[in-house]
């Protein structure tokens, strides 16, 4: 299986400040065929469901605002949050979908400085 | 738009069986996998098993052995048997679904669909606690 390492574990950012999550993949997620990274983020906040913020490592899903930005490529991928709003509180996951089992990393918990 | 309200039973004893069924609604039963994902304190977000309208199934290698799933596709419905749970199966199981979408291949000069996506829609989720 891929194993997904996410760094840090958690981060505390002040309020319009930027926010730099990262995810390391035990091997490469990018498929020559496409030049596509199979590996998406998403944001969970308690007591609800993880929900789907980027995918292709950088295509935003539709409604997420474009504070909200995905990088990288290969085996190691960012997630920037511009300006931390205080909405922006939530833990986010990585994901990799390039084969069977996907697996996700451990999570980083965002909060407020 | 594709939503999903899943239920079943929150307790159980060691060596019984969970049971969990998911309700799909707003959309079509076909073009999607559809997935059962838990989520415990240990272990983080798990991916368990995923089923297709046409009833093709993928699973985790480390459950497969205790784990069914299945779909009715005249109710819309997929669900999840795991038989043998023990305290390590407590957690929060969320149904969720992966659209299949056209991937282009250039060294064969097509799209072809493919299943193995992000999960772009879940349901709310089922505590599940395995208790003596």
């Amino acid at each position: 299986d891929i194993v997904m390492t996410q760094s840090p574990d958690s981060l505390a950012v002040s309020l319009g400040e930027r926010a730099t999550i990262s995810c390391r993949s035990s091997q490469s997620l990018l498929y020559s065929s496409n030049d596509k990274n199979y590996l998406a983020w998403y944001q969970q906040k308690p007591g609800q469901p993880p929900k789907l913020l980027i995918y292709w490592a950088s295509t935003r899903e539709s409604g997420v605002p474009d504070r909200f930005s995905g990088s990288g490529s290969g085996t190691d991928f960012t997630l920037t949050i511009s300006s931390l709003q205080a909405e922006d509180v939530a833990v986010y996951y990585c994901q990799h979908y390039y084969n069977t089992p996907p697996t996700f990393g451990q999570g980083t918990k965002l909060e407020i400085k | 738009q594709v939503q999903l309200q899943q239920w079943g039973a929150g307790l159980l004893k060691p060596s019984e069986t969970l049971s969990l069924t998911c309700a799909v609604s707003g959309g079509s039963f076909s073009g999607y996998y559809w997935s059962w994902v838990r989520q415990s304190p240990g272990k983080g977000l798990e991916w368990i098993a995923e089923i297709n309208h046409s009833g093709s199934t993928n699973h985790n290698a480390s459950l497969k052995s205790r784990v069914t799933i299945s779909r009715d596709t005249s109710k819309k419905q997929f669900s999840l048997k795991m038989t043998s749970v023990t305290a390590a199966d407590t957690a929060v199981y969320f149904c969720a679904a992966r659209k299949e979408v056209l991937v282009w291949f250039e060294e064969l000069g097509k799209e072809l669909p493919r299943g193995n996506n992000w999960f772009a829609i879940w349901g709310q989720g089922t505590l599940v606690t395995v208790s003596a």
